[in-house]
C-alpha cells in the first residue's frame, strides 16, 4: 500500500473559509512535501517540511508534522475558487530504502 | 509552466502498439523520475535516473516497459505491446540531487489511452 494517505478524500467548503487536509504515513522520513494538482495537469510543488521541522509557513498555507504520530497537515487559510484542486502528500524516505511516495490526494472544491 | 516538458501530451493507442513517451527535464537537475497516476489516485513511482544511469525501477514496471536516459539528458519510456490496463497519465518529474530544497518539478504529464 502507499507509504502516504491523505484524509478526508474528498472536502467541500465556502469561498473564504479554511480547508485542512491530514496525510498520515508509515515509515521514517526525511521529509514531506505537499503538492497540489488542477485537473489534468502536472503537479505543482507547495511546500516542504522536514522531519526535524514541526510547522511551516508559506503564504495563505500552513504546513505542521508530527514525526511521533507519522501525520501532517495542511491548511489553506481564506480559501479562493482557485484554490479547487486535488492536493497530494508525498514522502521521501530515500534514506530509509523507498523513494518519493505520494497518497492517493485529497479533492478540495472551494465553492464560489 | 515548470521547465519540465513532455511530448506528446495525449497518446490514442490500439492495444498491442507500442508508444513512447519523452521527458526533457529542467537542465542543471540530475535526477529524472517517472510516475503513472491513474484516475482519482497519486502519482505512483515507475523508475529513475540519475545523469544517465537507471537507479530504481518498481516492481509496476514490468518488462514490457523500457526508459533511457542518454547522456544524461532527456529521457524516454517505451511500452511494448500496450495494454488497456497502461492507461493513465505518465509523469516526469526532475529533480537536482543534493539542492536544499528537495523539490521535484513535474512535467504536463502524457495522457494515454489504450483502446
Amino acid at each position: 500500500s502507499q507509504q502516504g494517505e491523505e484524509d478526508p478524500q474528498a472536502l467541500s467548503i465556502q469561498e473564504g473559509e479554511n480547508a485542512t487536509m491530514n496525510c498520515s504515513y508509515k515509515t521514517s522520513i526525511n521529509n514531506l512535501q505537499w503538492y497540489r494538482q488542477n485537473s489534468g495537469r502536472g503537479l505543482v510543488h507547495l511546500i516542504l517540511i522536514r522531519s526535524n521541522e514541526r510547522e511551516k509557513h508559506s503564504g495563505r498555507l500552513r504546513v505542521t508534522l508530527d514525526t511521533s504520530k507519522k501525520s501532517s497537515s495542511l491548511l489553506i487559510t481564506a480559501s479562493r475558487a482557485a484554490d479547487t484542486a486535488s492536493y497530494f502528500c508525498a514522502t521521501d524516505a530515500r534514506n530509509y530504502g523507498q523513494n518519493f511516495v505520494f497518497g492517493p490526494g485529497t479533492r478540495l472544491s472551494v465553492l464560489p | 509552466d515548470t521547465g519540465v516538458s513532455q511530448d506528446p501530451r495525449h497518446k490514442i493507442t490500439k492495444r498491442g502498439q507500442n508508444v513512447t513517451f519523452r521527458c526533457d527535464p529542467i537542465s542543471e537537475h540530475n535526477r529524472l523520475y517517472w510516475y503513472r497516476q491513474t484516475l482519482g489516485q497519486g502519482p505512483e513511482f515507475l523508475t529513475y535516473f540519475q545523469n544517465e544511469a537507471q537507479l530504481e525501477k518498481s516492481r509496476l514496471l514490468s518488462d514490457r516497459f523500457s526508459a533511457e536516459r542518454p547522456k544524461g539528458s532527456f529521457s524516454t519510456l517505451e511500452i511494448q505491446r500496450t495494454e488497456q490496463g497502461d492507461s493513465a497519465m505518465y509523469l516526469c518529474a526532475s529533480h537536482a540531487s543534493g539542492s536544499y530544497t528537495d523539490t521535484q518539478y513535474f512535467g504536463p504529464g502524457t495522457r494515454l489511452t489504450v483502446l
